[in-house]
């Protein structure tokens, strides 16, 4: 499966734990996003790199959220502090880059906060 | 500000009807790019097409099939005789090329057996 992978799948923790999720793009793309979606809602976008730049990061929800792609491989997020209202399924995206490419979703992390 | 709206919440429909899914999006760009993804119960989201603003040639794949217009900034989404395995979240994006996705809220369909 060359797909986009997320691990873990589920996480449970409780408030004021820190959490890292990690990302695994298609390899040939390099290009990586996160987003976040809650329940109804579509994705919501946080932040993305080009190979190791992240080039948008003001959407992140606040200063607890930061997000690495050390070597422009794999990414991680982090969310320090978890707080009830950060539960929600995370989504990692890769692309080409360039104008308009589609993006790749993977299965996504769902965060649970008690 | 982009902005894109799908104001079917859900639709259920009986299987072998078709099906339309709108979408109707806002962009102050002249050059952009639409998508649809659809999301299975089991949660991965799935790349089904991608338009970009020069082109407005609909197209047609399988039971699929997309209506782009511009002029009503609409780019809608038909399943023809719809099975229980479209059963689904659409979701309807807007991208300006080197912008991030902006998602719709998505439309629920149900097809019943």
């Amino acid at each position: 499966d060359t797909g986009v992978s997320q691990d873990p799948r589920h996480k449970i923790t409780k408030r004021g734990q820190n959490v890292t999720f990690r990302c695994d793009p298609i390899s040939e793309h390099n290009r990586l996003y996160w987003y976040r979606q809650t329940l109804g809602q579509g994705p919501e976008f946080l932040t993305y790199f080009q190979n190791e730049a992240q080039l948008e990061k003001s959407r992140l929800l606040s200063d607890r959220f930061s997000a690495e792609r050390p070597k422009g491989s794999f990414s991680t997020l982090e969310i320090q502090r978890t707080e009830q209202g950060d539960s929600a399924m995370y989504l990692c995206a890769s692309s080409f880059s360039g104008r308009g490419y589609e993006q790749y979703f993977g299965p996504g992390t769902r965060l649970t906060v008690t | 500000a982009q902005k894109v709206t799908q104001a079917q919440t859900e639709i259920s429909v009986v299987e072998k009807e078709d099906v339309t899914l709108d979408c109707v999006y806002e962009t102050r760009d002249t050059t952009y790019y639409l998508f649809w993804y659809k999301q299975p119960p089991s949660g991965e989201l799935v790349f089904l097409i991608r338009r970009n603003s020069f082109d407005e040639q609909n197209e047609i794949s399988g039971r699929y099939s997309w209506n782009f217009q511009k002029s009503t900034s609409s780019f809608n989404f038909t399943i023809t005789a719809s099975q229980v395995v479209d059963s689904a979240v659409y979701f309807c994006a807007l991208s300006s090329g080197n912008t991030p996705l902006v998602f719709g809220k998505g439309t629920r369909l149900s097809v019943i057996a």
